[in-house]
């Protein structure tokens, strides 16, 4: 496709379900990004794959939050036992850009994530 | 690691005035920074960016200032027009990728 897709883009989960958030990045792009948004606020950084190495996962806020990207294309990112503070926007973003230099990101329409 | 601050948190202006959002940073390392624009219901876009060998950089009604002594950056909007109000963040490489500020609501104002 033309741009980052992202699946679902609206998901309702009972507190304590696992959920999986798609996200398909631009077609050649090395570098993928996810982060956070919560209502109101920044995106706030979870992690960071290189083709298919996850080289910073600093921002994944507990143990409960994984993801991979195990052919260098596609991503999930997962969230384990789910609770009311993961209620958020889910925002993956990809770069053709390697290294220190993040260049411009390409960020999808997200995935809202609500957790009743 | 980076902080960076931003403001504005909302600004109204009427259509046609200019306006203006300023953004500081902590890591006097850093040397890209980026505005983003983004509408509601979409992910954020690129609109400008400036690196730090420059002091100036602008693209039609758009036009981004760096200071580096003093760690700041703004983002300048001349003859701002409806299509412009949007949730608009600045950004800083820290280090980890892209540290965003918590943006600033623009409603132009017909």
């Amino acid at each position: 496709g033309a741009g980052v897709s992202q699946s679902p883009r609206y998901k309702v989960a009972k507190r304590g379900q696992d959920v999986a958030l798609r996200c398909d990045p631009i077609s050649g792009h090395v570098s993928l990004f996810w982060y956070q948004q919560a209502l109101g606020q920044g995106p706030e950084f979870l992690t960071y794959f290189q083709n298919e190495a996850q080289l910073d996962k600093s921002g994944l806020p507990s143990d409960r939050f994984f993801a991979e990207r195990p052919e260098g294309s596609v991503s999930t990112l997962k969230i384990q036992r789910t609770q009311q503070e993961d209620s958020a926007v889910y925002l993956c973003a990809s770069s053709f850009m390697t290294g220190g230099d993040t260049g411009e990101l390409f960020f999808g329409e997200g995935s809202r994530l609500t957790v009743l | 690691g980076e902080n960076v601050e931003q403001h504005p948190s909302t600004l109204s202006v009427q259509e046609g005035d200019s306006a203006v959002i300023k953004c500081t940073y902590s890591d006097s390392a850093s040397n890209y920074f980026p505005w983003y624009k983004q509408e509601l219901g979409k992910g954020p876009q690129l609109i400008i960016d400036i690196r730090s060998n420059v002091g100036e950089k602008k693209d039609q009604r758009i036009a981004v200032t760096l200071n580096k002594t003093a760690k700041h950056f703004s983002l300048h909007i001349t003859e701002t027009q409806p299509e412009d109000s949007a949730v608009y963040f600045c950004a800083a490489p820290g280090n980890t990728p892209l540290v965003f500020g918590k943006g600033t609501r623009l409603s132009v104002i017909a």
